[in-house]
């Protein structure tokens, strides 16, 4: 069984560009989130998706924006970079139909951005 | 935002047990309470969750007061390789999506 893994590791950006990040999700699972996680501090929920549609946002702007394919691998877009979007972005994935809260998910190694 | 309180750190001795608490006195009745780790360069990991009752898996016990206002993780016998930030959280539904509402955790130093 193949875990969720994350490319590129590492990426440096300058402010104003653009980025993508890439996760491919575990094995079997057909949900996706996405989190930053600032240097010291825990992950912030980013978006879901689930079954290629966005289906929950956390507090974030919409130069934030993401895509999930047939395959449920998902693509985080960040626009317009800032300073303040250096981070550790996770992607986290997981298997919905379980009832309440209960539903586990497993993240990746996550993807180290620096923007410049 | 469901919320919890957990101490920053910890210190442990290897393998002697240890023993992380957490309050979450805004707990509504159908939250789940979940620990995840993050070791250091890495993504979280799941660690154990649970309703009501005491769980146990392959890594720790998970106590459950009966009022649900707090939780303590228990990990039996620490190892180095168990340094890690702990994430106490109460898994929320935000419209149809379930997200994972992260505190600062508590840092485990585990001695040898």
């Amino acid at each position: 069984e193949t875990g969720v893994t994350q490319s590129p590791t590492h990426l440096i950006k300058t402010r104003g560009q653009q980025v993508t990040l890439r996760c491919s999700s575990q094995s079997g699972h057909n949900t996706v989130s996405w989190y930053q996680q600032a240097l010291g501090q825990g992950p912030q929920f980013i978006f879901q998706y689930y079954r290629e549609e966005e289906n929950g946002r956390g507090n974030f702007p919409p130069r934030f924006s993401g895509l999930q394919f047939p395959n449920y691998s998902s693509e985080l877009n960040v626009n317009a970079l800032e300073l303040d979007d250096s981070a550790l972005y996770l992607c986290a994935s997981s298997s919905s139909g379980l009832a309440g809260t209960q539903e586990t998910q497993y993240f990746g190694p996550g993807t180290r951005l620096l923007v410049l | 935002d469901a919320k919890t309180t957990q101490p920053n750190s910890m210190e442990s001795n290897e393998e002697e047990p240890v023993h992380l608490p957490c309050n979450h006195s805004t707990i509504s009745g159908t939250d789940y309470i979940h620990w995840y780790r993050q070791l250091p360069s890495q993504g979280p990991e799941y660690v154990i969750h649970g309703l009501t009752s005491n769980v146990n898996n392959r890594m720790a016990s998970l106590a459950i007061a009966e009022d649900r206002k707090s939780s303590t993780l228990i990990l039996h016998r620490a190892t180095l390789r168990d340094a890690a930030v702990y994430y106490c959280i109460l898994a929320i539904s935000s419209g149809s999506a379930r997200q994972l509402t992260f505190g600062s955790g508590t840092q485990l130093t585990v001695l040898p």
